[in-house]
């Protein structure tokens, strides 16, 4: 089993949707959660991070986090042309100089 | 101003040559990373480096061989090259911290690596 689980997709919605992007885990050590997003031949660039459980807000997206279920998420509202990109989970543990283990991508593709 | 810049961007050779792919961060952070990404868009860390150091060394074969001349460069030497090292290898950095500013890794734009 992957330390870190996600659905490689496609997933294709129309211009407007509420999206919604999940990731499963198994490390019960990961305290960082973080959502990167790649658009083609690009770097992923953070998009946001929560740490422990909750939920956090920032504009069109929201990341919430389920520890005791090890499943993480993230919303776009009124999704747009331009969030087509894939989206990455990521996390880690707690300290310094922990590496970061990714999920394998969402690619996401919003349709005008 | 380009954070993470790495280059070339491109690089087409032949099986069994050696390469090399630079990479600078202007962000004054202590953490460079060198991340693959296969042909399934896996990112796996490769390796991590903290103030020239090498903390992080995942099973990586040795032909693989990172040097830090010093802590805003990170170059990655590739010997013998392989068919299965075709990927885009990605450099990237981070503060030290473990709060906030930690836990964020800016990546470079990719190097698109094919071995025939």
């Amino acid at each position: 089993q992957k330390e870190v689980e996600q659905d490689p997709g496609p997933l294709s919605v129309p211009e407007g949707a509420i999206v919604s992007l999940n990731c499963t885990y198994s490390n019960s050590a990961f305290q960082y959660f973080m959502w990167y997003r790649q658009y083609s031949r690009k770097g992923p660039e953070l998009l946001m991070y929560t740490y422990s459980s909750g939920n956090k807000e920032d504009g069109r997206f929201t990341a919430q986090v389920d520890k005791s279920s090890k499943y993480i998420s993230l919303f776009i509202r009124d999704s747009q042309p331009s969030d087509s990109a894939t989206y990455l989970c990521a996390m880690r543990n707690s300290g310094g100089y922990q590496k970061v283990t990714f999920g394998i991508g969402t690619k996401l593709q919003v349709i005008p | 101003d380009t954070a993470v810049s790495q280059t070339p961007k491109y690089l087409v050779t032949q099986m069994g040559n050696d390469k090399s792919i630079k990479c600078e961060q202007n962000l004054g952070h202590d953490t460079m990373y060198w991340y693959k990404q296969d042909s399934k868009k896996f990112l796996k860390i490769m390796f991590s480096y903290n103030n020239k150091e090498l903390i992080i060394n995942e099973t990586v074969p040795n032909r693989f061989s990172p040097k830090s001349p010093d802590k805003a460069h990170l170059n990655l030497h590739i010997n013998s090259l392989e068919l299965g090292d075709s990927a885009v290898y990605f450099c990237a950095s981070s503060p030290t911290s473990s709060g906030q500013a930690g836990n964020t890794i800016y990546f470079g734009e990719g190097s698109w690596l094919t071995v025939v």
